[in-house]
């Protein structure tokens, strides 16, 4: 069993509409959470850091984890085809710099 | 202030060659570290170097090096390169000082293809 699994999609939704993305993972010593955008041909792009349990909001960007239940949330609101790509959620041990990474999920929006 | 930078793009290799990536890191930013992504495994770690010394290092072979200059300056070699070594290298790197999880900066890769 991977330490991170994310459903690998893909995610196919009309313009405007809500994505919602998700993680889940086995290693209660995860501390920190993070989501990545990577579109094709390119490095993975910081959207969304936290580290505690509980919503961290920023602009259309909502990440909700939740350590009880081991589980990692990413919505986009008003989602444009701009935000098509895969995104990954990554998580690091509160000891080390090493990123654990989930498969990725490819989001497609419609217009 | 310049991303980090990764160069060649673009490889492509005979198998059981070697290969050195490189990797400059954002301004500063004294850790660097490598990942490699496959569409079968995804994204895994290689292993990371700060101040030049590695600190950490994931579960790959030992046909897997790397080192990091006094200027942070990061190179990767793959010797004996197999078929399976065909991927996307990212570096990654970040400031110490910005704590856990900030500035994990990636680069655009070097795609490396061995025929």
């Amino acid at each position: 069993q991977k330490e991170v699994e994310q459903d690998p999609g893909p995610l196919s939704v009309p313009e405007g509409a809500i994505v919602s993305l998700n993680c889940t993972y086995s290693n209660s010593a995860f501390q920190y959470f993070m989501w990545y955008r990577q579109y094709s041909r390119k490095g993975p792009e910081l959207l969304m850091y936290t580290y505690s349990s509980g919503n961290k909001e920023d602009g259309r960007f909502t990440a909700q984890v939740d350590k009880s239940s081991k589980y990692i949330s990413l919505f986009i609101r008003d989602s444009q085809p701009s935000d098509s790509a895969t995104y990954l959620c990554a998580i690091v041990k509160a000891a080390g710099n090493k990123l654990t990474f989930g498969g990725g999920t490819r989001v497609l929006v419609k217009p | 202030k310049a991303g980090v930078t990764q160069t060649p793009r673009y490889l492509i290799k005979t198998r059981g060659q070697q290969v050195t990536l490189s990797c400059s890191p954002i301004s500063g930013h004294r850790s660097v570290s490598w990942y490699q992504q496959t569409p079968g495994q995804g994204l895994q770690f290689l292993f990371e170097y700060f101040s030049e010394t590695q600190r950490n290092k994931g579960n790959f072979p030992g046909r897997f090096s790397g080192r990091q200059f006094s200027n942070s300056r990061s190179e990767m070699n793959v010797s004996t390169l197999e078929l399976g070594d065909s991927a996307l290298y990212l570096c990654a790197s970040s400031s110490e000082g910005q704590g856990v999880g900030y500035g994990y900066t990636f680069g655009s890769g070097t795609r490396l293809t061995v025929v």
